[in-house]
């Protein structure tokens, strides 16, 4: 099946600084998300990001389908943006289920 | 915006037990899924529903566990005789169409076995 490798698998930031998160996927997808997990364990949908690039305030996603990576840009980071993202890819084809990657914890320190 | 939403947030059970978890998806959505999170591990796919019945099913979703529509709004997930490592979060979620790639999740129904 298809393989989502994050990096980095953890990452810590004083308040302030910027960053970036890595999603790499193994074959071709009809879909890719970005969640954030919070402290209370609920996923958070932050984009929905098949191609192209978007942003929301402080966040932005670009996604390269055609070389099979996407990247979440986080910019002047603050403690509440600590906890787990995760990537995760539609499947193209039968099977039509997201595939979770391992996440990235990111810490955020005042 | 709709919601999907679980019920109940947090369960403890003792070992054996049967336990169902419950879901309502977003009203017009045609296609549904359990997801289920061990405590600092990534999240992983058990089941996918469409048209009332089992789309795909991954290895851990073995006899031991079951899925139902039984109305025209809930989906829940029955664990017959639950061990100590079904402790987990469980996530719902659902999806439109198969045109419509977005899922839209459920906050998760933490599952304490004891």
């Amino acid at each position: 099946g298809i393989q989502v490798e994050q990096s980095p698998p953890d990452l810590i930031l004083q308040e302030g600084a910027n960053s970036t998160l890595r999603c790499n996927f193994s074959d071709s997808v009809n879909n890719l998300q970005w969640f954030h997990q919070n402290p209370w364990g609920q996923l958070i949908n932050l984009f929905y990001i098949p191609s192209g690039t978007k942003q929301n305030g402080r966040l932005s996603a670009t996604t390269v389908a055609t070389e099979r990576y996407s990247l979440l840009y986080i910019s002047s980071s603050q403690t509440t943006d600590s906890g787990v993202y995760f990537c995760a890819v539609l499947t193209q084809g039968g099977s039509e289920k997201l595939v979770f990657g391992k996440g990235t914890k990111l810490t955020v320190n005042p | 915006e709709p919601e999907v939403t679980q019920t109940p947030s947090h369960q403890v059970t003792q070992m054996g037990q049967e336990v169902i978890l419950r879901c309502v998806p977003i009203s017009n959505h045609l296609y549904f899924y359990w997801y289920r999170q061990i405590l600092g591990q990534k999240v992983e796919f058990l089941v996918s529903f469409y048209n009332n019945e089992i789309s795909e099913k991954s290895e851990i979703f073995d006899d031991q566990f079951s899925v139902e529509r039984p109305d025209g709004s809930n989906f829940t997930l029955k664990i017959r005789s639950t061990k100590l490592e079904d402790s987990a979060m469980y996530f719902c979620a659902s999806r439109k169409s198969s045109g419509a790639n977005v899922l839209t999740f459920g906050a998760g129904s933490r599952l304490t076995v004891l």
